[in-house]
């Protein structure tokens, strides 16, 4: 079964440090997702992607933030200048359409020392 | 705003009862609504979703407008249960977004 795959696992970084987290999306699928969830707290939409370029973004997603499909397969979160409260689990998802199932990564545990 | 409300943080119960996960929304318009769940150690899945109107592993809910809920409930609670379950909510048909509810985590004592 075709699954959405999440590069590293977990990824410990000094604040000011720019991270890019790696995703593969399901091969078919069209619609691309980043979420988070710091620990304790609801997973919370950070951004959805269509089409080469942002659909929708939440107040998190500020300049920051960068997503980029660099190639045919892989989907990447940027986080330009880490700080200690980007410490949370991204997960990426994908679906075929906005109608359809989110299948979601495993996700990334990213911890900002 | 929309939002996605689940009262418990946790729910403790014993093999073969009956169970309840609670869910509210609000959203004035007609939203789609969800139910995820994460065994231990595993990836976020869809449990299933209002439209579909199917039971999965037993388990079942049914969207409730006057009452903006939409409860998840299982007759009979097996220990494989045990897992953190997420309503969601998805309103934007234009780009899938989903908003999740604080999550309760679902406990199957034998």
């Amino acid at each position: 079964e075709p699954e959405v795959t999440q590069t590293p696992s977990h990824q410990v970084t000094q604040m000011g440090q720019e991270v890019i987290l790696r995703c593969v999306p399901i091969s078919n699928h069209l619609y691309f997702y980043w979420y988070r969830q710091i620990l304790g707290q609801k997973v919370e939409f950070l951004v959805s992607f269509y089409n080469n370029e942002i659909s929708e973004k939440s107040e998190i997603f500020d300049d920051q933030f960068s997503v980029e499909r660099p190639d045919g397969s892989n989907f990447t979160l940027k986080i330009r200048s880490t700080k200690l409260e980007d410490s949370a689990m991204y997960f990426c998802a994908s679906s075929r359409d906005t109608m359809s199932e989110a299948f979601f990564g495993q996700g990334t545990r990213l911890t900002v020392v | 705003a929309q939002r996605v409300t689940q009262p418990e943080k946790l729910l403790s119960v014993f093999k073969g009862a009956p169970v309840e996960l609670k869910c509210n929304y609000s959203y004035s318009g007609s939203p789609e609504l969800f139910w995820y769940v994460q065994y231990s150690r595993q990836r976020l899945q869809l449990l299933l979703r209002h439209i579909s109107r199917e039971s999965i592993k037993g388990f079942t809910a049914d969207l409730n407008k006057g009452e903006t809920s939409f409860h998840l409930k299982k007759p009979f609670a097996q220990e494989e249960d045990s897992a953190m379950y997420y309503c969601a909510l998805s309103f934007s048909s234009n780009t899938g977004k989903l908003i999740f509810g604080q999550g309760t985590t679902l406990q199957v004592k034998p």
